[in-house]
């Protein structure tokens, strides 16, 4: 149960584009379409921005999108706003009811 | 509203016990599947537990496999978490999040800190 592997920051100025990443092995992110992406504030729970990979829940704006070549996963959010600023992380199916999640990446919005 | 309560973190002994709590309201607890997630200080999210709705498949990671039982009680609506042998590096604080679907967790409480020294 590896961790998968994100980039440990990013960062992009308000109303740019950014990607982060996240690579596993074909046991888990490249073995499922059961990728997800969670966004926590300092201090405050996580929060759900995208699942099966792609699939935004409701109430999630559409700045945030996901997708997924062979290992590796990525969540784009466009239109950088300033209280993007976060953690992000990436988590995936890895076998029968268990996961697995990224290390997690800061974003900083310059 | 869909909201879950921990509780049961404090300060513990290595070598100790700790029964974390998790109290779910606002859905029907009983059709959904349960994890546990923890995140020492400073540090990423970490699976440690899942539960399926009727408690037949129970899954835990390697870290604390042997040393932990997850359990719910449909009837109370609440999930829960015994952990034994407490390491100092299972200070962090404690999550539990409902499976929303494939392999997600759509809610989460607002955790409780459990922390292990001496």
């Amino acid at each position: 149960q590896s961790a998968l592997t994100q980039p440990r920051s990013v960062s992009g100025s308000p109303g740019q584009s950014v990607t982060i990443s996240c690579t596993g092995t074909s046991s888990d992110v490249g073995g499922y379409n059961y990728v997800s992406w969670y966004q926590q504030h300092p201090g405050k729970a996580p929060k759900v921005l995208i699942h099966d990979v792609s699939k935004r829940p409701s109430g999630v704006p559409d700045r945030f999108s996901g997708s997924k070549s062979g290992n590796t996963a990525s969540l784009t959010i466009s239109g950088l706003q300033r209280e993007d600023e976060a953690d992000y992380y990436c988590s995936s199916h890895a076998g029968t009811y268990t996961f697995v999640f990224g290390g997690g990446t800061k974003l900083t919005v310059l | 509203e869909v909201q879950l309560v921990e509780s049961g973190g404090g300060l513990v002994k290595p070598g100790g016990s700790l029964r974390l709590s998790c109290a779910a309201s606002g859905f029907t607890f009983s059709s959904y599947a349960m994890n546990w997630v923890r995140q020492a200080p400073g540090q990423g999210l970490e699976w440690v537990s899942a539960i399926s709705s009727t408690s037949t498949y129970i899954h835990y990671a390697d870290s604390l496999k042997g040393r932990s039982t997850i359990s719910r009680d449909n009837a109370k609506n609440s999930l829960y978490l015994q952990m034994n042998s407490l390491r100092a590096e299972d200070t962090a604080v404690y999550y539990c999040a409902r499976e929303g679907g494939n392999y997600f967790n759509d809610y989460w409480g607002q955790g409780t800190l459990v922390i292990v020294s001496s």
